[in-house]
């Protein structure tokens, strides 16, 4: 298994600029969330999943949108890319009835200039 | 709401000390309480978790014991390594949330 894989690794944006930061899981996982952590800071809940259809906002949606077409995808769509969004991304990913553990990628580096 | 304060890094000690990361929580039940650890140019993986008062969670020579009476699940190692040189992530879980809520991480730095 590959586990939870993010690309692209690094990505420099200009302001007012759109990407999709992709995100797959092969563990069959329910739930998929998307993070983003600020230098010194935890990391803080962007969009959540709890399957194929089904997508929440978490603690800072804003600026960003997601889908979950499929239980393996769930990306996450900046549409016009500000400074503030410099950060690193992470995607998790659990399965259904274990909330303790999420199973982390290796993240996204983001820088808006 | 739910929240997670740990100690203030960065934390740096030499190989074979002894090591104590902090960290208090406020929530709304009882929560599940975990230790994540991220290694350079890494995503997060879980160290350890505690599910209720007591309870003692224990991985690769770290230790946490869940205290309800002071709401704290402090991290621990007799003797470190230069391989533990990463940030240190505290969290929480409550039945009726669905997402976690991290502390603000630890660096810890080891030196040989």
């Amino acid at each position: 298994n590959a586990g939870v894989t993010q690309t692209p690794k690094f990505r420099i944006l200009k302001i007012g600029q759109s990407m999709t930061l992709q995100c797959a899981q092969d563990m069959n996982h329910n739930y998929m969330y998307w993070y983003r952590q600020d230098p010194g800071m935890g990391l803080k809940l962007i969009y959540y999943s709890v399957g194929a259809g089904i997508t929440d906002k978490g603690e800072v949606p804003n600026g960003y949108n997601v889908s979950r077409s499929t239980t393996e995808d769930f990306p996450l769509r900046l549409e016009l890319a500000a400074p503030s969004q410099t950060s690193v991304y992470f995607c998790a990913s659990r399965p259904l009835g274990s909330p303790h553990e999420q199973y982390f990628g290796p993240g996204t580096r983001l820088t808006v200039t | 709401g739910n929240s997670v304060t740990q100690m203030e890094g960065p934390v740096t000690l030499s190989e074979e000390a002894f090591l104590t990361i902090n960290c208090t929580y406020t929530a709304t039940g009882y929560p599940s309480l975990f230790w994540y650890v991220q290694y350079p140019g890494e995503g997060l993986q879980l160290l350890l978790k505690a599910t209720k008062a007591d309870d003692k969670g224990s991985n690769k020579g770290f230790e946490a014991t869940y205290r309800k009476e002071t709401t704290s699940f402090h991290l621990e190692k007799g003797s470190v390594q230069v391989s533990d040189s990463a940030v240190y992530f505290c969290a929480l879980i409550t039945g009726s949330a669905r997402q976690l809520t991290f502390g603000s991480g630890t660096q810890l730095t080891v030196l040989p």
